[in-house]
């Protein structure tokens, strides 16, 4: 069975550092990987998808990484601004049985002005 | 990406009776799912609602508790069941316009059980 774990669970930084998500997963035999942003009360918003077959995937201050052979992904946040405060989830499709998503608890980053 | 709406987005019930979650996408999607979102935890999936037809529960989940229905490739609801206390999560509903590809989410509907 698989199982995705994050770490730290809570991650406190003051404005303007870059920062480290961490995201491991115990069966490397992954289809994708996924990372969205959860804030408070609402639902989540997809912010990189990572192909099995990739390495990485940037979009503006956010770079997410894929070993898959080693199980881990990160996500790196540059110059993190208060507007980034939020849960952090990732997510893992397995190779087979369709679309089923596999999440990690969340890192809950908060960014201080 | 696709824009989804839930209805409601949030209710109190009370314990023994049922609520219905709706979830409608801008425009067809192959793959629809229903998830939940126990307080203080991640995601669970519950099942893929399927068009046409019955849907696919994840273990755990029965369809006499969580009924689904899809009628059409833009349109779910979830009903909870004569509801207990422990049902009280956030109730959430995702597409995928092909299989395998990005995932979206909707806002979420969240239900507090008394």
């Amino acid at each position: 069975k698989q199982e995705v774990t994050q770490i730290p669970a809570a991650l406190s930084v003051p404005e303007g550092e870059n920062l480290v998500l961490n995201c491991s997963f115990t069966d490397s035999a992954i289809y994708n990987l996924q990372w969205f942003r959860q804030d408070p009360g609402k639902g989540l918003t997809s912010l990189l998808l990572i192909q099995s077959s990739q390495r990485e995937q940037t979009s503006g201050r956010l770079n997410a990484s894929l070993d898959k052979s080693s199980g881990r992904s990160t996500l790196y946040i540059a110059a993190s601004q208060p507007g980034d405060s939020a849960t952090y989830l990732c997510a893992v499709r397995p190779e087979t049985s369709g679309s089923r998503l596999t999440f990690g608890e969340g890192t809950q980053l908060t960014v201080n002005p | 990406s696709a824009v989804i709406s839930q209805k409601p987005s949030r209710d109190i019930c009370q314990r023994g009776t049922s609520l219905t979650i709706q979830c409608q996408v801008d425009s067809q999607v192959t793959m629809m799912f229903w998830y939940r979102q126990q307080p203080g935890q991640s995601l669970t999936l519950i099942a893929t609602a399927n068009q046409g037809s019955e849907a696919t529960y994840e273990s755990g989940f029965v369809i006499d508790k969580f009924p689904i229905s899809r009628p059409n490739l833009t349109f779910s609801t979830l009903t909870v069941s004569n509801m207990s206390p422990e049902d009280s999560s956030i109730y959430l509903c995702s597409v995928e316009r092909s299989s395998g590809e990005t995932q979206y989410f909707g806002p979420g509907t969240r239900l507090l059980v008394l």
